[in-house]
């Protein structure tokens, strides 16, 4: 049972213009949702997250949006450069669980020059 | 940002044969380091919660007699993977915690083959 989606395996996106990676989730009892950027070979890293009881986080060039009704959250990264290509998984933290995260399926971003 | 060193990257072994993967926090303590299995074009799945000096906790459906982990001290973590199969074959990554409720930091991961 798949609590974390990522319906989109993969998107493609101009240089400079914006992305939107979705993810949703079928678990009301997560409060921090986080996302995570991933190289090939290489482990995740951090970038950003949002406390469930925000609605947006904005981090320079990205901002993570959570919608609690529709539980869905999302990340935007304008503008896109090339150097964002990678693989983004977003990830949940159960009410008390403090690290114990659950990650989506990824999506494969591609910034085209 | 913290330091989280796993070793080997990638390793290939025989059907059969136990694979030691070790977990490092270079400049900081982790009392808490996970380790997580990826398959191809799948998520992270957490296999289990490693504490320093206690015994690992292991998520639902992860054999704990295959896959073992010592925690024996603040900045390394170890899984092994005994009598390792092809189906074994996945990338493992670690990640580890800075205090009780700190910022998660990944290893770059190790790439297991079972031939």
């Amino acid at each position: 049972d798949q609590q974390v989606k990522q319906n989109s395996p993969s998107l493609s996106v101009q240089e400079g213009r914006i992305s939107i990676l979705n993810c949703d989730y079928t678990n009301s009892m997560f409060d921090y949702f986080l996302w995570y950027k991933k190289y090939p070979a290489e482990g995740p890293t951090f970038l950003i997250s949002i406390s469930s009881i925000k609605d947006k986080n904005e981090d320079g060039r990205f901002t993570v949006f959570l919608n609690k009704s529709a539980k869905h959250l999302s990340l935007h990264i304008v503008p896109s450069q090339p150097g964002d290509s990678a693989v983004y998984f977003c990830a949940a933290r159960p009410l008390g669980a403090t690290n114990k995260l659950i990650f989506g399926t990824g999506t494969l971003l591609a910034v085209q020059p | 940002g913290a330091v989280v060193s796993q070793h080997p990257s990638w390793v290939i072994c025989k059907s059969g044969t136990s694979v030691k993967i070790e977990c490092r926090s270079l400049d900081f303590q982790a009392t808490t380091m996970f380790w997580y299995r990826q398959f191809p074009k799948q998520s992270l799945m957490l296999m289990a919660t490693s504490n320093e000096g206690s015994k690992a906790t292991y998520e639902q459906g992860v054999e704990k007699d295959k896959f073992l982990i010592n925690h024996a001290s603040l900045t390394l973590s170890t899984l092994t993977v005994t009598s390792a199969h092809p189906e074994d074959s996945s990338f493992y990554i670690c990640s580890a915690q800075t205090g009780m409720a700190g910022e998660l930091f990944f290893g770059e991961g190790s790439r297991l083959t079972v031939l």
